[in-house]
């Protein structure tokens, strides 16, 4: 089944504490990206990478950390968290064939930092 | 800078209504147009992608139109149901492959 799939689902951290959210697409996609969702300011992009070792900011990127070593992967890092970043987080994947296609979302992820 | 808004911001209807969402953006270089549909609490569920070369898209009762000259996308719902109740977002791919989503419009359809 293609699926976008994050872990962990629900995080609560203390500020300071550096935490990790992965990422995983079994779709082989080229584009994958991290997204923060806010009541009131809606979903917001925080990094996005086109291919392995391509790493390129979003919207939202002070705070946050990527890597891109493999195409499957797409961790969020978050080195030490603050409770400005309590919020839900989204990972996606699409191809970059044909310009872009379909994006496939992950189920998110819940941080609460406190 | 790409910027993307939806109107309105929410919509209330009986069912069986024909409804209209829209989105606008400022910066008609994009290379697709993504309508999602949220349901509260849970994730993103692709709903129809309209390439920057297309007109339209159409899957089942929806219907997605696209005009980069206006600046401007329509979600048509036909014959809404109390199941289409959800958020619907846009989204744009900017020219620097940045995903630049509207603040949403949501939906609620009475029985």
């Amino acid at each position: 089944e293609a699926q976008v799939t994050q872990n962990p689902r629900y995080l609560i951290t203390v500020t300071g504490k550096k935490l990790t959210v992965t990422c995983s697409q079994n779709m082989n996609h080229e584009y994958m990206s991290w997204y923060r969702q806010d009541p009131g300011l809606g979903l917001r992009q925080i990094y996005y990478s086109m291919n392995v070792e391509v790493t390129d900011k979003g919207d939202v990127p002070e705070g946050y950390k990527v890597s891109r070593k493999e195409k499957r992967n797409f961790p969020l890092i978050l080195e030490s968290p603050s409770p400005n970043q309590t919020s839900l987080y989204f990972c996606a994947s699409s191809t970059l064939a044909g310009g872009g296609e379909t994006q496939y979302f992950g189920p998110g992820t819940r941080l609460l930092v406190l | 800078k790409q910027e993307v808004t939806q109107i309105p911001a929410a919509l209330s209807v009986p069912e069986g209504e024909n409804l209209v969402l829209n989105c606008s953006f400022t910066d008609s270089a994009i290379y697709n147009l993504q309508w999602f549909r949220q349901d509260p609490g849970k994730g993103l569920t692709s709903l129809l992608l309209i390439q920057s070369s297309q007109r339209e898209q159409t899957s089942g009762r929806l219907n997605a139109s696209l005009d980069k000259s206006s600046g401007r996308s329509t979600l048509y719902i036909a014959a809404s149901q109390p199941g289409d109740s959800a958020t619907y977002l846009c989204a744009a791919l900017d020219s620097s492959y940045k995903l630049i989503f509207g603040s949403g419009t949501r939906l609620l359809v009475r029985p």
